[in-house]
């Protein structure tokens, strides 16, 4: 089985500053692994993914995101927040080992608040 | 390029109505097609999948069905609702083979059942 956590509900940075949001993942196989974010009442807009190779991926806004294995990790990370960052975002998780379908699970979201 | 739409986008129904709410994908042949349920603007649930026409996969028991009458158009329906069926349903899209990358979302439908 697949699963995704989010431990964070709600992240809170300043205008400029870094933003980190965390997520872990659980597979009994390989990962595939991406960041979504919603803004209200509209659907998912894909960010990044990690497929395979280099572990640090970048993706769109500039956002970034590490695949770290060891700690079966894939934090999102921008190195400057913008007030316009203020979103739901959510990781998600596919076992290549185990799923032919493309099913993706998702974490619980965070929620996003940037301050000016 | 491709784009996905769903339809309605917001929907007001009494409880023991039925449902039908629609997604059609342009500009791809055989994609894989997905429902997904956001429940009180967090989680998202799998509903069901679909790889081809006719094709359903059901991920949880529920109250609702899907149906993939051609193959780009993907609809998810009840017969009664109940109040539990209330939230943000949306409609993804994946190409086919292998379907290793990313899923591509719909603007979503908001369902209240009153």
């Amino acid at each position: 089985a697949q699963s995704v956590a989010q431990p964070e509900d709600q992240v809170n940075v300043a205008e400029g500053n870094p933003l980190t949001v965390k997520c872990t993942y659980s597979v009994s196989g390989n990962p595939y692994l991406f960041w979504y974010v919603q803004y209200p009442n509209r659907g998912l807009q894909f960010l990044l993914k990690y497929i395979t190779g280099d572990n640090l991926v970048k993706g769109s806004y500039g956002f970034e995101a590490e695949f770290n294995k060891s700690q079966t990790s894939f934090h999102l990370k921008k190195p400057s927040a913008l007030v316009s960052d203020s979103a739901l975002y959510f990781c998600a998780v596919r076992d290549i080992t185990t799923d032919s379908w493309g099913k993706l699970q998702f974490g619980a979201g965070t929620q996003v608040v940037v301050t000016p | 390029s491709q784009t996905i739409h769903q339809w309605p986008a917001t929907l007001v129904q009494p409880v023991g109505s039925p449902l039908s709410l629609e997604c059609t994908v342009e500009g791809t042949s055989n994609p894989n097609l997905y429902w997904y349920r956001q429940a009180a603007g967090r989680g998202l649930q799998l509903l069901f999948y679909s790889v081809g026409i006719g094709q359903i996969s059901s991920e949880v028991p529920q109250n609702l069905s899907a149906s993939r009458p051609q193959d780009r158009q993907f609809i998810l329906s009840s017969k009664k609702l109940l109040l539990s069926d209330s939230g943000f349903y949306l409609c993804a899209w994946a190409p086919l083979p292998g379907t290793t990358g990313e899923l591509f979302f719909g603007e979503g439908s908001r369902l209240t059942v009153l």
